[in-house]
């Protein structure tokens, strides 16, 4: 199984919206990734999770808040987003170390904040 | 800091071969990526060189050469399906596990 899944696929919120995007795959990677995507660019990396710790926030705004319950699942909690927050937010995973260059993405989540 | 450069947009025919370039400036350098993206889909890891000289995947090829900084992506036999983004990428030299990705290059296949 190469497979990360993502739900849901698309999603629509209110600014004062509270909502959840997941993540799961069941390669046995311990590093998981949250980007954030916006069209024509490349995708922009948001956190990190190495065996389920959190060890790079790239400086991301308090409304995004993530979380990695188990070495399969990882969330990514939302709440009093911005319609500038509007974008693909990819979930991706791989084996820690020097293994970190073969990332595999997910589908994603297209985001639109109203 | 680090950065790469690589060609906004491409265009070739079908049949063809397309190379699309990549130069990378890094304090600290661990290997060269290459991810695929269609338009409204996902990135997909293409391939990666850690060493000098070519990787050959089917119709796709990966060149390093860390002397010159420098790499490129070779694709063969173009198909109408190989039109997509292709991104290069390097590991943050803080071997945080970050890829730091080129701006995209935008292939386009024409019949």
């Amino acid at each position: 199984d190469t497979e990360v899944t993502q739900t849901p696929k698309h999603l629509v919120m209110g600014m004062t919206n509270k909502k959840s995007l997941k993540c799961e795959q069941h390669m046995g990677h311990r590093a998981m990734y949250w980007y954030k995507q916006k069209a024509k660019k490349p995708p922009e990396l948001m956190f990190v999770y190495s065996y389920e710790k959190l060890s790079i926030n790239e400086s991301v705004p308090s409304r995004f808040s993530p979380e990695c319950p188990n070495s399969s699942l990882l969330n990514l909690h939302l709440h009093a987003l911005q319609p500038e927050d509007s974008a693909l937010y990819l979930c991706a995973s791989s084996k820690p170390g020097q293994s970190q260059e073969t990332q595999y993405f997910g589908p994603g989540t297209r985001l639109l904040v109203l | 800091g680090q950065s790469l450069e690589q060609p906004s947009e491409v265009t070739a025919v079908e049949g063809a071969i397309v190379q699309i370039n990549c130069t990378y400036q890094t304090s600290g350098f661990y290997g060269l990526s290459w991810y695929q993206q269609h338009d409204g889909g996902a990135p997909t890891f293409l391939s990666y060189n850690a060493l000098d000289g070519l990787e050959e995947t089917g119709r796709f090829s990966s060149f390093l050469s860390r002397s010159d900084s420098y790499g490129y992506l070779l694709l063969q036999e173009l198909q109408m399906k190989d039109s997509a983004s292709y991104f290069c990428a390097v590991k943050d030299s803080g071997n945080t596990g970050k890829l730091i990705f080129g701006q995209g290059t935008t292939l386009q296949v024409k019949p």
